[in-house]
């Protein structure tokens, strides 16, 4: 099994640009989020996903849109990058039985300048 | 707004003694989760602690939660420098777990 993959690894925006961060999983998760990391901080939830077709907003949801039309994918969609939005951003599936412990992608270093 | 806080933000030991890393949180939760992040990489799941139980163990890592406190504590014992590494505490409100809120985290060194 790949786990959680994410791509690109590394991305430069200028403001205004938008783009689509890739998150992909193959344990059959019903469940997926999107974090971002900044400096000297823990992660903060953007979105998550309880299934296909259902979304929500977690703690920072502006600027960032999501959607789940199959198991596997989780894309996370910046419409208009402000520099504001320069992080780490990290997806995570987890089951929704056995341990609940999420598993991470090795996350997306994105710079907005 | 972030619902745990961490104690110490950063830790420096020696190869074999003990780290203790602490974890405080605001609001009622189902578990807490430690997680350790090894520098650029994403972040590998530890270890959970469910709200009914006070104290778990795995391999070198014991955990304890007090919940009348609102706090957890990791200790990573006989410690190695290959534990070098940040290490989050994340609480979930329901037993999926899938909506953590992590603490700012500790960075923890190993010294050989």
């Amino acid at each position: 099994n790949a786990g959680v993959t994410q791509t690109p690894k590394f991305q430069v925006l200028k403001t205004g640009q938008s783009m689509t961060l890739q998150c992909a999983q193959d344990m059959n998760h019903e469940y997926m989020s999107w974090y971002r990391q900044d400096p000297g901080m823990g992660l903060r939830l953007i979105h998550y996903s309880v299934g296909a077709g259902i979304t929500d907003q977690g703690e920072v949801p502006n600027g960032y849109n999501v959607s789940r039309s199959t198991t596997e994918d989780f894309p996370l969609r910046l419409l208009s990058a402000a520099p504001s939005q320069t992080s780490v951003y990290f997806c995570a599936s987890s089951s929704r039985t056995g341990t609940y412990e999420q598993y991470f992608g090795p996350g997306t270093r994105l710079t907005v300048t | 707004s972030q619902q745990g806080e961490e104690d110490p933000q950063a830790l420096s030991i020696q190869e074999g003694e003990n780290a203790t890393m602490n974890c405080s949180y605001k609001t009622s939760i189902n578990n807490l989760q430690w997680y350790r992040q090894n520098s650029g990489r994403g972040l590998v799941h530890l270890i959970l602690i469910r709200s009914n139980e006070r104290e778990k163990h795995s391999g070198r890592l014991r955990v304890t939660l007090d919940t009348s406190k609102k706090s957890s504590s990791l200790l990573i014992t006989a410690s190695r420098a290959a534990d070098t590494a940040s290490y989050f505490c994340a609480t979930a409100a329901t037993q999926y777990g899938n909506k953590l809120v992590f603490g700012a985290g500790t960075i923890l060194r190993v010294k050989s």
